[in-house]
């Protein structure tokens, strides 16, 4: 099975900030990653498909890079409803297919 | 609007049974393969099976092979996951997910991805 690996863990920041978040795969995976968004108590959200394509409804702030083993998620200007927990996930060897553990955003 | 909900979670004793509902509504139900996805209370996100439109194709985390069943009902709209010897260690919310795919020129593929998500619903097994 393909391993994820997510860093940072977690992170603080201030509204305004450009937001990194780096994903890595244990094999070479193309393109085939998504980024999920997942608020307190609430269902994970579709943010970037295809390591870099924006789902409908995604504000352009939110970005995604990458191919390989090697993905970026990136928030150029973070706003106060971008506090959430982020997930990759890849979708090139199912089943099964594997998340990155998270990564939390929240408040400096 | 696509919507799916979840119900039928609850509280159970380990080794026992509970069959968990996901209804779908706003899209053609039938076209789309289906997942069910689960998160332990604090942490991630753990892919449970999935089912393709016409069930022809199913699959099963290796946590859950040989207690979880899926299946769906396009006549009703309807997915399921059908649990039985129940654990501690599926305790979780379970969500219903849709695959939505998309195609790969440069390899001639498809790849795939959770486009929608329902809200979710708890399974505590505790005695």
């Amino acid at each position: 099975d393909i391993q994820m690996t997510q860093s940072p863990s977690s992170l603080s920041a201030s509204v305004g900030d450009r937001v990194t978040i780096t994903c890595r795969a244990s094999q070479s995976i193309s393109s085939y990653l998504n980024w999920y968004q997942q608020k307190p108590g609430k269902a994970p959200k579709l943010l970037i498909y295809a390591a870099s394509s924006l789902q409908s409804g995604v504000p352009s702030r939110f970005s995604g890079s990458g191919s390989g083993t090697d993905f970026t998620l990136t928030i150029s200007s973070l706003q106060p409803e971008d506090f959430a927990t982020y997930y990759c996930q890849q979708s090139y060897s199912t089943p099964p297919s594997t998340f990155g553990p998270g990564t939390k955003v929240d408040i400096k | 609007e696509v919507q799916l909900v979840e119900s039928g979670g609850g509280l159970v004793k380990p080794g026992g049974s509970l069959r968990l509902s996901c209804a779908a509504s706003g899209f053609t139900f039938s076209s789309y393969s289906m997942n069910w996805v689960r998160q332990a209370p604090g942490k991630g996100l753990e892919w449970v099976s999935s089912i393709s439109s016409s069930s022809s194709y199913i699959y099963y985390a290796d946590s859950v092979k040989g207690r979880f069943t899926i299946s769906r009902d396009n006549a009703k709209n309807s997915l399921y996951l059908q649990m039985n010897s129940l654990r501690a260690e599926d305790t979780a919310v379970y969500y219903c997910a849709r695959d939505r795919a998309d195609y790969d020129y440069v390899w001639g593929s498809y790849r795939y991805q959770f486009d929608y998500w329902g809200q979710g619903t708890l399974v505590t097994v505790s005695s």
